[in-house]
């Protein structure tokens, strides 16, 4: 069975940083390309960013740009994401998910990790 | 503003059919696979349709995808209460080169 855990989330102040992580098990990470996606509260969901399969590209959407970093190391089967330089509006669930090369889908969910951005 | 537009509602009686839109552009639904999610309350999404009608396994076939042009359209036959969730539909865009997601749409089940 493949499971994704998130991890790292909790309250920060605006301008401080988060390290989310994202531990898989059940399957064989490096066939995957993984992205975070977040889902503000009572909102929808909102792509964040997605790392290629031996984290040759990455792709960040313009809201987290040069603020954020994913990364991965697929021997320890995790994904990453740095969070600096918080807003308030960055408050949300974080979500790993799962992408198929070529299919563009997000196969596997983990049950998220809520980041809260308050003073 | 999401790049890709659903309605933000739909309802329909237990047994019915439901359809619910998705519309973009070409550097999104145009050139790109459609995939569509589904989230129950207080869940995490659950991937329902890739590649535009493609169903993963364990999926029913009363769910089922279409494209067209720069839109698509999940359809939900045989409706059932627990049916009732928020979907979404989702590509990616080439100029934006990033993920795209619709608004979500809110199904009620009369």
């Amino acid at each position: 069975e493949v499971q994704l855990v998130e991890s790292g989330g909790g309250l920060v102040k605006p301008g401080g940083s988060l390290r989310l992580s994202c531990s898989t098990s059940g399957l064989t990470l490096s066939n995957y390309n993984m992205n975070w996606i977040r889902q503000a509260p009572g909102k929808g969901l909102e792509w964040v960013s997605t790392i290629s399969s031996s984290s040759s590209y990455m792709y960040y959407a313009d809201s987290v740009k040069g603020r954020f970093t994913i990364s991965r190391d697929n021997a320890k089967k995790s994904l990453y994401l740095q969070m600096n330089s918080l807003r308030v509006e960055d408050t949300a669930v974080y979500y790993c998910t799962t992408t198929r090369p070529g299919l563009g889908d997000y196969l596997h969910w983990g049950q998220g990790t809520l980041a809260t951005v308050s003073s | 503003q999401s790049v890709l537009t659903q309605p933000p509602s739909v309802s329909a009686a237990p047994g019915q059919r439901v359809t619910i839109s998705c519309s973009g552009s070409r550097s999104n639904i145009g050139g790109n696979s459609v995939s569509w999610y589904q989230q129950l309350p207080r869940t995490a999404p659950k991937l329902l349709i890739y590649d535009n009608d493609d169903r993963p396994s364990g999926i029913p076939d009363r769910f089922s995808g279409s494209k067209s042009g720069t839109s698509a359209t999940l359809v939900i036959t045989g409706l059932q209460t627990g049916d009732e969730a928020d979907y979404y539909c989702a590509t990616w865009d080439s100029s934006l080169d990033g993920g795209v997601f619709g608004g979500g749409t809110k199904l009620t089940v009369l």
